[in-house]
């Protein structure tokens, strides 16, 4: 059964960068038939794609996030990782990894598992 | 891209039925049939509900569907059990390998 776990550190400075890892567990990350996305959720809000990467490592990032947005992958490790700098308070969210199946014209379309999600605060 | 619309909050009675919209444009909702519906408890992982507009995932009771009409998807509870109290959130492909979110619903089993 294939399982995520995001890990990384619970607070962040403002203005630095938030750094988090994806371990894929029960199933290889190199599958040609999913992507591997991160999502967030600020607290009261609803949930917002950040990102995808494919394990060749093409990826692609929400417009209003793609300056800010990086999404590796280290398939020896079986982990992808999102990177976004110069963090505000607008940040603190829950953020999820999942798996992200690609569709007909390898077009995402459905998240499934997701991982339990870990809190990150912006705050000094 | 604005996050595609859903209501705050829906309620309803064990036994009833609730039905839960999700607006965007022809750009997103109405332009594929790539929406899906997620289960979210707090505290928990989201859980995928519904996909490809109208598909279940092996295990979700057929309790839960899934309909389109133009740029609204909806997602209908019928029967409603007290573990089904929990918020739900739609998502669909925007195009350019992009997906967007609804808001949220929070539903209450009264």
């Amino acid at each position: 059964q294939l399982q995520l776990q995001e890990s990384g550190p619970g607070l962040v400075k403002p203005s630095e960068t938030l750094s988090l890892t994806c371990i894929v567990s029960g199933g290889s990350i190199s599958s040609s038939s999913y992507y591997w996305g991160w999502i967030r959720q600020p607290p009261g809000k609803g949930l917002e794609w950040i990102g995808s990467i494919y394990y060749s490592g093409s990826s692609h990032y929400n417009p209003s996030l793609k300056s800010r947005v990086t999404i590796s992958v280290d398939t020896s490790k079986n982990q992808f990782s999102l990177n976004l700098s110069s963090v505000t308070a607008a940040d603190t969210a829950v953020y999820y990894c999942a798996r992200l199946l690609r569709g007909i014209a390898a077009r995402p379309n459905w998240f499934d598992p997701w991982g339990q999600g870990t809190l990150v605060t912006v705050s000094s | 891209q604005s996050a595609l619309t859903q209501p705050r909050s829906v309620s309803g009675s064990p036994g009833q039925s609730v039905t839960i919209s999700c607006t965007g444009t022809s750009a997103d909702v109405g332009g594929y049939n790539y929406v899906s519906w997620y289960q979210h408890h707090p505290g928990k992982a989201p859980k995928l509900m519904i996909f490809d507009v109208t598909k279940r995932p092996s295990g979700v009771p057929d309790r839960f569907s899934g309909s389109k009409s133009g740029n609204t998807a909806s997602l209908t509870i019928s029967g409603l059990q007290a573990e089904d109290e929990a918020d739900y959130h739609c998502c669909s492909y925007a195009g350019s390998h992009t997906l967007l979110f609804g808001g949220g619903t929070k539903l209450t089993v009264l």
